[in-house]
C-alpha cells in the first residue's frame, strides 16, 4: 500500500529551527509537496521537490532524497503565526496525489 | 479576484438530507477536486474531473455525487447514504501542465445532527 509518515505534534520555541520530517512508500513519484493548514482554513502552498536537494524560499526550505524515500521541511526563526499543520503531500506514478495526516506545530514564546 | 469560492462555509444537516456543497472557481482550470478532512487523517479523495462532463470516483466515493457541467463549477452532494458525513470538505483546482500545485477553497464544514 501507499503511505505517508509524519510526526503527529510537534512543539518548537519562537525564534528557533524546527525540522518536520516525512517518509513515504508510493507506487512511483513525481513531485513531493508540502502545504501548510491553520487551523479551520484550508492548505496553503508551501513548496514543491522532485528533484534530490534543498529548495530554499525564505524563512522556509523543504529536501527531498528519493532514493530514502525522504523529505524535511525546515523552519527557521520561527514566528508565533507558523502554529499551523503542515502536510506532505506525494503524486504518485499515476499522478494520484497521497497526503500525509500532518503535522500539528506548536511555537511557544 | 481570482480564486475558488466554496459555500456555504458551516452546513448543518439532519439525518436522511441530501446536501449540495457549491464549488466554482475563476482560475481557468481544468482539474476539479474534492477532499474529505477528519482529525488526525490525511486529506482523502471523494471524486475528481479533469474535464468537463467527465469525472472520476477517488478513494471513498461511496455516499457522494458529483457532476461537471461547466469548467468553472463542480458541485459535491452528500446523499443520505453516507453514513458518517460529519466532516470538513475541501474543493481544489489544479491547472494542466504545472508542477501540480493545488489551489484550495475556503472549505465547508458540514455538521449531521
Amino acid at each position: 500500500g501507499q503511505n505517508i509518515d509524519q510526526p503527529t505534534e510537534m512543539t518548537a520555541t519562537e525564534g528557533a529551527i524546527v525540522q518536520i520530517n516525512c517518509t513515504y512508500q508510493t507506487s512511483g513519484f513525481n513531485g513531493l509537496f508540502w502545504y501548510q493548514q491553520h487551523a479551520g482554513e484550508a492548505p496553503t502552498f508551501l513548496s514543491y521537490n522532485v528533484l534530490d536537494g534543498l529548495e530554499e524560499k525564505g524563512r522556509f526550505s523543504s529536501f527531498l532524497s528519493r532514493s530514502k524515500g525522504y523529505s524535511y521541511l525546515l523552519l527557521k526563526e520561527l514566528q508565533m503565526k507558523d502554529s499551523a499543520s503542515y502536510l506532505c503531500a506525494v503524486w504518485d506514478s499515476n499522478y494520484q496525489l497521497i497526503w500525509g495526516a500532518g503535522t500539528k506545530l506548536i511555537i511557544k514564546p | 479576484d481570482g480564486g475558488i469560492t466554496q459555500s456555504p462555509k458551516y452546513l448543518f444537516r439532519k439525518e436522511g438530507q441530501n446536501v449540495t456543497l457549491s464549488c466554482e472557481q475563476n482560475l481557468n482550470h481544468d482539474a476539479m477536486y474534492w477532499y474529505r478532512q477528519d482529525p488526525g487523517q490525511g486529506l482523502r479523495l471523494i471524486y475528481y474531473s479533469q474535464i468537463v462532463n467527465d469525472f472520476q470516483k477517488g478513494d471513498i466515493a461511496e455516499g457522494y455525487s458529483v457532476s461537471r457541467e461547466k469548467k468553472e463549477s463542480f458541485p459535491l452532494t452528500v446523499t443520505s447514504a453516507q453514513k458518517n458525513p460529519t466532516a470538513f470538505y475541501l474543493c481544489a483546482t489544479r491547472a494542466q501542465g504545472d508542477t501540480g500545485e493545488l489551489f484550495f477553497g475556503e472549505g465547508s464544514r458540514l455538521t449531521v445532527l
